[in-house]
Protein backbone atom coordinates (compact mmCIF):
# COMPACT_ATOMS: atom_id res chain seq x y z
CA UNK A 1 0.00 0.00 0.00
CA UNK A 2 1.65 3.26 -1.16
CA UNK A 3 1.05 5.79 2.03
CA UNK A 4 2.09 9.82 1.86
CA UNK A 5 2.85 11.02 5.48
CA UNK A 6 2.63 14.76 6.47
CA UNK A 7 4.13 16.79 8.99
CA UNK A 8 3.41 18.74 11.07
CA UNK A 9 -0.24 17.80 10.90
CA UNK A 10 -0.84 21.49 12.10
CA UNK A 11 0.71 24.61 12.59
CA UNK A 12 0.52 27.94 13.68
CA UNK A 13 2.91 30.65 13.52
CA UNK A 14 3.01 34.46 13.67
CA UNK A 15 3.19 36.40 10.13
CA UNK A 16 6.43 37.13 8.91
CA UNK A 17 8.19 33.55 10.22
CA UNK A 18 9.18 30.61 8.01
CA UNK A 19 8.62 27.27 7.76
CA UNK A 20 8.57 24.15 5.94
CA UNK A 21 6.06 20.98 5.36
CA UNK A 22 7.23 17.60 4.67
CA UNK A 23 5.35 15.03 2.79
CA UNK A 24 7.02 11.36 2.82
CA UNK A 25 6.44 7.85 1.37
CA UNK A 26 8.79 4.32 1.43
CA UNK A 27 6.95 4.79 -2.49
CA UNK A 28 8.67 6.09 -5.66
CA UNK A 29 6.47 8.12 -7.09
CA UNK A 30 6.17 9.54 -10.69
CA UNK A 31 5.40 12.68 -9.77
CA UNK A 32 4.35 14.84 -6.83
CA UNK A 33 1.89 17.50 -6.58
CA UNK A 34 0.92 20.05 -3.60
CA UNK A 35 -2.51 21.46 -3.40
CA UNK A 36 -3.96 23.79 -1.39
CA UNK A 37 -7.30 23.82 -0.08
CA UNK A 38 -9.18 26.46 1.90
CA UNK A 39 -12.42 25.96 3.75
CA UNK A 40 -15.56 25.17 2.22
CA UNK A 41 -14.20 24.52 -1.43
CA UNK A 42 -12.09 21.78 -2.99
CA UNK A 43 -7.98 21.55 -3.26
CA UNK A 44 -6.75 24.12 -5.87
CA UNK A 45 -2.94 22.52 -7.46
CA UNK A 46 0.20 24.89 -6.28
CA UNK A 47 2.92 22.77 -8.03
CA UNK A 48 3.93 19.68 -9.83
CA UNK A 49 7.34 18.30 -9.61
CA UNK A 50 8.50 15.28 -11.53
CA UNK A 51 12.48 14.56 -11.71
CA UNK A 52 14.25 13.93 -8.50
CA UNK A 53 16.11 16.63 -6.98
CA UNK A 54 13.95 19.63 -8.92
CA UNK A 55 12.96 22.59 -7.09
CA UNK A 56 10.35 24.84 -8.17
CA UNK A 57 9.35 27.96 -6.78
CA UNK A 58 6.39 29.86 -6.61
CA UNK A 59 6.74 33.49 -5.39
CA UNK A 60 7.38 32.87 -1.47
CA UNK A 61 6.60 29.13 -1.87
CA UNK A 62 9.60 26.32 -2.79
CA UNK A 63 9.11 23.04 -3.99
CA UNK A 64 11.53 20.43 -3.59
CA UNK A 65 11.27 16.74 -5.12
CA UNK A 66 13.88 13.78 -3.35
CA UNK A 67 16.11 12.31 -5.24
CA UNK A 68 15.12 9.09 -4.76
CA UNK A 69 11.41 10.17 -5.74
CA UNK A 70 9.95 9.53 -2.51
CA UNK A 71 9.41 12.57 -0.58
CA UNK A 72 8.66 16.25 -0.93
CA UNK A 73 9.24 19.55 1.23
CA UNK A 74 7.60 22.84 0.97
CA UNK A 75 9.00 25.41 2.43
CA UNK A 76 7.30 29.25 2.97
CA UNK A 77 9.17 32.37 3.43
CA UNK A 78 7.89 35.60 5.31
CA UNK A 79 4.06 33.68 5.67
CA UNK A 80 1.22 35.53 5.39
CA UNK A 81 -2.46 35.15 6.85
CA UNK A 82 -3.38 34.46 3.27
CA UNK A 83 -1.03 31.54 3.36
CA UNK A 84 -3.73 30.12 5.60
CA UNK A 85 -5.27 26.20 4.65
CA UNK A 86 -5.01 22.91 4.65
CA UNK A 87 -1.77 22.05 2.22
CA UNK A 88 -1.73 18.43 0.60
CA UNK A 89 0.98 16.39 -1.11
CA UNK A 90 -0.45 14.17 -3.64
CA UNK A 91 1.77 10.98 -5.35
CA UNK A 92 0.90 9.82 -8.75
CA UNK A 93 1.33 5.86 -8.36
CA UNK A 94 4.34 4.85 -11.36
CA UNK A 95 1.71 2.00 -12.77
CA UNK A 96 -1.91 3.18 -13.48
CA UNK A 97 -4.69 6.13 -12.74
CA UNK A 98 -4.79 6.47 -9.03
CA UNK A 99 -3.45 9.92 -7.02
CA UNK A 100 -2.76 8.99 -3.20
CA UNK A 101 -3.04 12.21 -1.20
CA UNK A 102 -1.03 12.58 1.66
CA UNK A 103 -3.75 13.48 5.40
CA UNK A 104 -2.58 17.28 5.16
CA UNK A 105 -0.67 20.12 7.30
CA UNK A 106 -3.27 22.68 8.29
CA UNK A 107 -1.78 26.04 8.44
CA UNK A 108 -2.73 28.85 10.24
CA UNK A 109 -0.75 32.39 9.87
CA UNK A 110 -1.68 34.72 12.46
CA UNK A 111 -1.68 38.42 11.70
CA UNK B 1 -14.72 29.35 -17.85
CA UNK B 2 -17.15 27.07 -15.44
CA UNK B 3 -15.53 25.09 -13.14
CA UNK B 4 -16.47 21.77 -11.78
CA UNK B 5 -20.04 21.95 -9.86
CA UNK B 6 -21.22 19.48 -7.15
CA UNK B 7 -24.94 19.67 -6.04
CA UNK B 8 -26.14 19.66 -3.69
CA UNK B 9 -23.70 21.41 -1.68
CA UNK B 10 -24.82 20.02 1.76
CA UNK B 11 -26.97 17.20 2.26
CA UNK B 12 -28.13 15.96 5.81
CA UNK B 13 -30.07 12.21 5.90
CA UNK B 14 -31.29 9.53 7.80
CA UNK B 15 -29.47 6.23 8.53
CA UNK B 16 -30.72 3.91 5.88
CA UNK B 17 -31.66 6.63 3.23
CA UNK B 18 -29.98 6.41 0.05
CA UNK B 19 -28.10 9.15 -1.79
CA UNK B 20 -27.25 10.79 -4.86
CA UNK B 21 -24.65 13.10 -5.34
CA UNK B 22 -23.92 14.78 -8.44
CA UNK B 23 -20.76 15.93 -10.25
CA UNK B 24 -20.83 18.21 -13.53
CA UNK B 25 -17.01 18.12 -14.79
CA UNK B 26 -15.15 20.76 -17.17
CA UNK B 27 -16.48 20.75 -20.98
CA UNK B 28 -14.33 18.41 -22.30
CA UNK B 29 -12.92 16.75 -19.61
CA UNK B 30 -12.09 13.12 -20.03
CA UNK B 31 -11.20 12.14 -16.87
CA UNK B 32 -13.50 12.31 -13.49
CA UNK B 33 -12.32 11.13 -10.00
CA UNK B 34 -14.60 11.27 -6.55
CA UNK B 35 -12.62 10.75 -2.90
CA UNK B 36 -14.40 11.08 0.45
CA UNK B 37 -12.68 13.55 2.96
CA UNK B 38 -13.45 13.15 6.56
CA UNK B 39 -12.86 15.34 9.10
CA UNK B 40 -9.18 16.45 9.55
CA UNK B 41 -8.20 13.88 7.18
CA UNK B 42 -6.89 13.65 3.56
CA UNK B 43 -8.42 12.84 0.69
CA UNK B 44 -9.83 9.17 -0.03
CA UNK B 45 -9.63 7.61 -3.98
CA UNK B 46 -13.56 6.50 -4.39
CA UNK B 47 -13.30 5.76 -8.60
CA UNK B 48 -12.14 6.77 -11.43
CA UNK B 49 -13.48 7.15 -15.19
CA UNK B 50 -11.53 7.66 -17.93
CA UNK B 51 -13.45 7.87 -21.56
CA UNK B 52 -14.85 4.96 -22.36
CA UNK B 53 -12.86 2.87 -20.46
CA UNK B 54 -14.24 0.39 -17.43
CA UNK B 55 -13.64 2.68 -14.85
CA UNK B 56 -11.57 2.27 -11.75
CA UNK B 57 -14.07 1.29 -8.54
CA UNK B 58 -10.39 -0.05 -6.65
CA UNK B 59 -11.75 2.51 -3.80
CA UNK B 60 -15.10 2.38 -3.53
CA UNK B 61 -15.33 1.52 0.50
CA UNK B 62 -18.56 -1.26 -0.11
CA UNK B 63 -21.17 -2.35 -1.94
CA UNK B 64 -23.08 0.50 -0.84
CA UNK B 65 -21.48 2.88 -3.25
CA UNK B 66 -22.09 3.12 -6.91
CA UNK B 67 -20.88 5.57 -9.61
CA UNK B 68 -21.68 6.11 -12.78
CA UNK B 69 -21.19 8.73 -15.60
CA UNK B 70 -23.36 9.16 -18.32
CA UNK B 71 -22.16 10.08 -21.64
CA UNK B 72 -19.59 10.70 -20.68
CA UNK B 73 -19.82 14.05 -18.41
CA UNK B 74 -21.99 14.03 -15.71
CA UNK B 75 -21.56 11.83 -12.68
CA UNK B 76 -23.53 10.47 -10.13
CA UNK B 77 -22.16 8.75 -6.99
CA UNK B 78 -24.61 6.43 -5.22
CA UNK B 79 -24.81 5.38 -1.29
CA UNK B 80 -27.55 3.05 -0.43
CA UNK B 81 -28.52 2.14 3.52
CA UNK B 82 -26.29 5.02 4.46
CA UNK B 83 -24.44 4.66 7.54
CA UNK B 84 -22.98 7.12 10.47
CA UNK B 85 -19.46 5.99 9.06
CA UNK B 86 -20.68 8.00 5.42
CA UNK B 87 -20.62 11.34 7.04
CA UNK B 88 -17.68 13.49 4.75
CA UNK B 89 -16.99 15.78 2.42
CA UNK B 90 -17.26 14.02 -0.96
CA UNK B 91 -15.52 15.81 -3.87
CA UNK B 92 -14.99 15.21 -7.55
CA UNK B 93 -12.63 16.15 -9.53
CA UNK B 94 -11.57 16.48 -13.58
CA UNK B 95 -8.77 16.43 -15.77
CA UNK B 96 -8.31 16.93 -19.58
CA UNK B 97 -6.81 13.09 -20.06
CA UNK B 98 -6.30 10.25 -18.22
CA UNK B 99 -3.33 9.58 -16.14
CA UNK B 100 -2.28 10.68 -12.70
CA UNK B 101 0.43 13.49 -12.18
CA UNK B 102 -2.42 15.47 -14.68
CA UNK B 103 -3.38 18.72 -12.75
CA UNK B 104 -7.21 17.79 -11.46
CA UNK B 105 -9.65 20.46 -11.04
CA UNK B 106 -12.22 19.93 -7.95
CA UNK B 107 -15.38 20.91 -7.14
CA UNK B 108 -16.41 22.60 -3.98
CA UNK B 109 -17.51 19.27 -2.52
CA UNK B 110 -20.83 17.79 -1.09
CA UNK B 111 -20.77 17.61 2.57
CA UNK B 112 -23.15 14.54 3.78
CA UNK B 113 -24.00 13.95 6.96
CA UNK B 114 -26.04 10.67 8.34
CA UNK B 115 -28.10 11.20 11.32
Amino acid sequence: TQLLEQSPQFLSIQEGENLTVYCNSSSVFSSLQWYRQEPGEGPVLLVTVVTGGEVKKLKRLTFQFGDARKDSSLHITAAQPGDTGLYLCAGAAPVGFKTIFGAGTRLFVKA
Amino acid sequence: GAGVSQSPSNKVTEKGKDVELRCDPISGHTALYWYRQSLGQGLEFLIYFQGNSAPDKSGLPSDRFSAERTGGSVSTLTIQRTQQEDSAVYLCASSSSGGAGLEQYFGPGTRLTVT
